[in-house]
């Protein structure tokens, strides 16, 4: 594998149910982020991680939960989400600091019912 | 407010010319700035990039200018080909929070043969 990988790529979900997403990068780098997509809109930064801390959280609803357990993985834990919360999520790494590209995971396609 | 603006959703322009996609933005502080393309069911690529101490930035067939008195920036792609249909996204961090992007709405480029 190389680059960044996500899984799953289409995920359909209750308002009821919990699910996760998970991104894992094979670069070396060592800052990690989740982006939402939703419908005709631009891509929103969710939250960055560099070297498994988390650095940022744009004010994203508690009941989106991310997990990074160390540089190459990171996880987006999904409980009670609404049916607004339907979009694309990307996921995508980098070197730590600044004037460093972002390269990124082909995304989850999230529909929730 | 949307301190990142691509006003064109979309340009259509023949195979060999010239593409031209324009980006603006109000944010003052914002001091690099990336171009990304995206196609179906992938995420974002990297294209080039360009910090605000410089004017130009060339890659190939790519070109990026950025006016900061305008804050206005543009991707020139000579010759268009075929292959380069796909959305394009401008995206803009400042130092202070290097690793925020924050992105356009994007511009679907279609090459016509």
């Amino acid at each position: 594998e190389t680059g960044v990988t996500q899984t799953p790529r289409h995920l359909v979900m209750g308002m009821t149910n919990k699910k996760s997403l998970k991104c894992e990068q094979h670069l070396g780098h060592n800052a990690m982020y989740w982006y939402k997509q939703s419908a005709k809109k631009p891509l929103e930064l969710m939250f960055v991680y560099n070297f498994k801390e988390q650095t940022e959280n744009n004010s994203v609803p508690s009941r989106f939960s991310p997990e990074c357990p160390n540089s190459s993985h990171l996880f987006l834990h999904l409980h009670t989400l609404q049916p607004e919360d339907s979009a694309l999520y990307l996921c995508a790494s980098s070197q730590t600091g600044p004037n460093n590209e972002q390269f990124f995971g082909p995304g989850t396609r999230l529909t929730v019912l | 407010d949307q301190q990142v603006k691509q006003n064109s959703p979309s340009l259509s322009v023949q195979e060999g010319r010239i593409s031209i996609l324009n980006c603006d933005y109000t944010n003052s502080m914002f001091d690099y700035f990336l171009w990304y393309k995206k196609y179906p069911a992938e995420g974002p690529t990297f294209l080039i990039s360009i910090s605000s101490i410089k004017d130009k930035n060339e890659d190939g067939r790519f070109t990026v200018f950025l006016n900061k008195s305008a804050k206005h920036l543009s991707l020139h792609i000579v010759p268009s080909q075929p292959g380069d249909s796909a959305v394009y996204f401008c995206a803009a961090s400042a130092f202070q929070g290097a690793q925020k992007l924050v992105f356009g709405q994007g511009t679907r480029l279609t090459i016509n043969p």
